[in-house]
């Protein structure tokens, strides 16, 4: 089955232990992004990917990291967590992404992260 | 730059009645216009699109029309049913930053 697939689904954590949110497609997908949804903001762009090793700041990169070593993976790394980095991330994926509407964007089912 | 305006939620409605969620945008160019619904638990889901103006987006009996003239993109639905609750994003490509720009989301409930 075609799917995103984010771990863990819930993770609650303390202010500075670093954690990784990992996110997998299977899909062969050049495009891969991360998003936070926050009530009343709807969805920000973290970071993006284009393609294995190519990776750009979204709209709400300040304390976020990420890589693509390999083209199915994503992951979503906070180094020093804090609690306005509380949230529900999203990890999304397409063949490629192209402003007049190409692919359509395929999501996983969240994490939602709380940070105390 | 580019935003996405939402009707606030929740819209609660009855079985079969009529749906209309608002949908504005701000944009330079022409960008492409989508709605996304989330159902509870999940992630987003395409539910239709409009690549250029007066274009009609449609799919499980939603529609909506791309309309330049007022930069709008309103959600359509002429009966709808109690398994239409979730929470529908308005949202616009936006090649230059290679993301889409979502609106702040509208809670649909329908009751039986």
């Amino acid at each position: 089955e075609a799917q995103v697939t984010q771990n863990p689904r819930y993770l609650i954590t303390v202010t500075g232990k670093k954690l990784t949110v990992t996110c997998s497609q299977n899909m062969n997908h050049e495009y891969m992004s991360w998003y936070r949804q926050d009530p009343g903001l709807g969805l920000r762009q973290i970071y993006y990917s284009m393609n294995v090793e190519v990776t750009d700041k979204g709209d709400v990169p300040e304390g976020y990291k990420v890589s693509r070593k390999e083209k199915r993976n994503f992951p979503l790394i906070l180094e020093s967590p804090s609690p306005n980095q509380t949230s529900l991330y999203f990890c999304a994926s397409s063949l490629a992404f192209s402003g007049t509407g190409g692919p359509p964007l395929h999501f996983g089912n969240g994490t939602r992260l709380t940070v105390t | 730059g580019n935003s996405v305006t939402q009707m606030e939620g929740p819209v609660t409605l009855s079985e079969e009645a009529f749906l209309t969620i608002n949908c504005t945008y701000t944009a330079t160019g022409y960008p492409s216009l989508f709605w996304y619904v989330q159902y509870p638990g999940e992630g987003l889901q395409l539910l239709l699109k409009a690549t250029k103006a007066d274009d009609k987006g449609s799919n499980k009996g939603f529609e909506a029309t791309y309309r330049k003239e007022t930069t709008s993109f309103h959600l359509e639905k002429g009966s709808v049913q109690v398994s239409d609750s979730a929470v529908y994003f308005c949202a616009l490509s936006d090649a230059g930053r290679r993301a889409l720009t979502f609106g702040s989301g509208t809670r649909l409930q329908v009751q039986p």
